[in-house]
């Protein structure tokens, strides 16, 4: 099975910072990786797909990178909206793995 | 606009059974694998199961042998059936659409399951 280290598993953060979190593949897995944001009580909602393509509305403060076995999630300029769990997933082979997520808390 | 809304869940006795379901719509859902992926209270996600657009299955090792997934492209719907529940398999499941690689990822609002005596 493919191991997904996440990257912080929380960090604070204020309103208008850059927040960097990072996936690390335990095999390679070229870009079959996707972020999900998830808030208290709801589902996960895809952001970037492909690694670093970002899905259709998701606001452009969002990015992803990487290839391989790194990756990296940012947000320019975290909004309030913004403060949830973050997970990544590899798809590249079966069972698909998510990393064990990234709790972005308000300073 | 897409949606997929899943159904079934409920409290069920360890060692009991429930069927999950999830329908799919404004999409071609024969196109498509799909997913169960489970969240427990304050836990990651974890995925479950797939089945793919031919019918092929894949499962977790935690529950490969009690759970059995499928689909009905007629209906547009994707099942869950859990056997020999255990209280380790409490949790939120969601479906999600596959193909990672589209543009579009979908998840449902997802179902809970208590597995309790």
């Amino acid at each position: 099975d493919i191991q997904m280290t996440q990257s912080p598993s929380s960090l604070s953060a204020s309103v208008g910072d850059r927040v960097t979190i990072t996936c690390r593949a335990s095999q390679g897995i070229r870009n079959d990786l996707c972020w999900y944001q998830q808030k208290p009580g709801k589902a996960p909602k895809r952001l970037i797909y492909a690694a670093s393509s970002l899905q259709s509305g998701v606001p452009s403060r969002f990015s992803g990178s990487g290839f391989g076995t790194e990756f990296t999630l940012t947000i320019s300029s975290l909004q309030p909206e913004d403060f949830a769990t973050y997970y990544c997933l590899q798809h590249n082979s079966y069972p698909l793995t998510f990393g064990q997520g990234t709790k972005v808390e308000i300073k | 606009e897409v949606q997929l809304v899943e159904s079934g869940g409920g409290l069920v006795q360890p060692g009991g059974s429930l069927r999950l379901s999830c329908v799919g719509s404004g999409f071609t859902f024969s196109y498509y694998d799909m997913h169960w992926v489970r969240q427990a209270a304050g836990k990651g996600l974890e995925w479950v199961s797939a089945i793919g657009s031919a019918g092929d299955t894949l499962y977790a090792g935690s529950v490969k042998g009690r759970f059995t997934v499928s689909r009905e492209t007629a209906k547009n719907s994707l099942y869950l059936q859990m056997n020999s529940l255990r209280a380790g398999d409490t949790a939120v499941y969601y479906c999600v659409r596959g193909r990672f690689l589209d543009p579009d990822g979908y998840c449902g609002q997802g179902t809970l399951v208590t597995v309790s005596a």
